[in-house]
């Protein structure tokens, strides 16, 4: 069983609120991802990280920024919500190398009023 | 990383089997195709992966065409808890990894 964690499961929040999704694996995973899914959709690739301090941006454009100070925590922050950014987030963590498959956390579903 | 290509949904009969198709035809010789589910909203799960061989586990079985174009994942006998999307993906473990929009797989009672 995979060791990946996504808290809050579920988030409502008011408009121009700061929030910080978290991620935590428990693998010693280098590779950590972060998607984003709307109902029904496609998912789409916000943030990635190698391993520690580093991130890149994915193809979907994303207010959000990320961290990655240790290798277990990939949090995400979105620094002014806005009802644009209701969504599910979603995070995943591999070992890296063609051989290693994508573990995913269960998600948060993030509603912006 | 190849783009793939699956159709947008399928049925199955619970209790036969469920063959998804899945066309990969720009994959290159160092890319594993990867099969993945998502069922409601919750985080996409693993399923089976190869490169060139059929592989088979507790869950599936993998079927890679010799040209490696085309596979196909088949789950033998399938349940009411198989239904979900089921995403194909080409890729060599690089950074960006492209779901695309799956098979939304119904199996029927």
């Amino acid at each position: 069983e995979a060791d990946i964690y996504q808290t809050p499961r579920y988030l409502v929040i008011g408009t121009g609120k700061k929030i910080t999704l978290e991620c935590s694996q428990t693998m010693g995973h280098d590779k950590m991802y972060w998607y984003q899914q709307d109902p029904g959709m496609e998912l789409h690739l916000i943030h990635y990280s190698y391993g520690v301090n580093s991130t890149e941006k994915g193809d979907l454009s994303s207010e959000s920024t990320v961290s990655r100070i240790r290798t277990e925590h990939f949090p995400l922050t979105l620094e002014s919500a806005r009802p644009s950014h209701t969504s599910q987030y979603l995070c995943a963590s591999t070992l890296g190398g063609y051989n290693s498959p994508l573990h995913f956390g269960n998600g948060t579903r993030l509603t912006v009023t | 990383d190849a783009k793939t290509t699956q159709p947008p949904s399928m049925d199955c009969a619970e209790g036969r089997a469920a063959n998804l198709p899945c066309n990969h035809s720009t994959i290159s010789g160092n890319e594993y195709v990867y099969w993945y589910r998502q069922i409601h909203s919750q985080g996409p799960q693993y399923i089976i992966h190869g490169l060139k061989n059929n592989e088979t586990n507790e869950m599936a079985s993998l079927i890679i065409t010799e040209d490696r174009k085309s596979s196909t994942l088949i789950l033998p006998h399938a349940t009411l808890r198989d239904t979900a999307v089921y995403y194909c993906i080409a890729h060599t473990g690089a950074n960006n990894l492209f779901f695309g929009t799956g098979t939304r797989l119904t199996v029927i009672p």
